[in-house]
């Protein structure tokens, strides 16, 4: 079975920093590709990032480029989200998520609460 | 980016087809077959319906297809069930190799 679960997530202040993990499991988390999806309650779906199999290609969203990172541990099947320079419109439930078709993301892990709060 | 567009809400009877639209540029849904389309219940995380214009994943019934026309995809919901009652998203790639959703769509199911 297909497991995605993030951690990392939590209360920061605006200029803060905080990273996101994403623990895989049930697959060959080396050959997928993975992205960072956010969502605002209430609200639809925000693409943020994603990167390929071995970590040498990633892309961004306009508004995250510069301030996001996102990485990989192959070895440790672990997705990850370096997340700077925060900022209030960034506070969302950010979801790991597995393209396993072209552009179809067909796993989402249960989502971590990044809250801006000064 | 912008998102694309999608009407705000969509309804039907059960057992009727229901459309929902979806509305980008020749920057995203109009040059590249990369759009999908997402369910979401309540409290629940989005589910992949459609990848790359039509095409199912196991376990969607037939019921759910896609098409495209220009820069306006389409999700086409056929014998609406009350399960259908969801929040349904678009999603295409786009130029400099970034992703845009669409804005959803409410269906009901009346």
């Amino acid at each position: 079975e297909v497991q995605l679960v993030e951690s990392g997530g939590g209360l920061v202040q605006p200029g803060g920093s905080l990273r996101l993990s994403c623990a895989a499991s049930g697959f060959t988390f080396s050959s997928s590709w993975m992205h960072w999806v956010r969502q605002v309650p209430g609200k639809g779906p925000v693409w943020v990032s994603r990167i390929n199999g071995d970590g040498s290609k990633t892309g961004y969203a306009g508004s995250v480029k510069g301030r996001f990172t996102i990485s990989r541990d192959n070895a440790k099947n672990t997705l990850f989200l370096q997340m700077d320079s925060l900022r209030a419109e960034d506070t969302a439930v950010y979801y790991c998520t597995r393209e396993d078709v072209p552009a179809g993301l067909d796993a989402w892990g249960q989502g971590a609460l990044v809250t801006l709060s000064s | 980016q912008s998102a694309l567009t999608q009407p705000p809400s969509a309804s039907g009877s059960p057992g009727q087809s229901v459309t929902i639209s979806c509305t980008g540029t020749s920057s995203d849904v109009g040059v590249y077959n990369y759009v999908s389309w997402y369910q979401q219940h309540p409290g629940k995380v989005p589910k992949l319906m459609i990848y790359e214009v039509n095409k199912r994943p196991s376990g969607v019934p037939d019921r759910f297809s896609g098409s495209k026309s220009g820069n306006t995809a389409s999700l086409t919901v056929s014998g609406l069930q009350a399960e259908d009652e969801a929040d349904y998203y678009c999603k295409s790639y786009a130029d400099s190799d970034t992703f845009v959703f669409g804005g959803g769509t409410k269906l009901t199911v009346l």
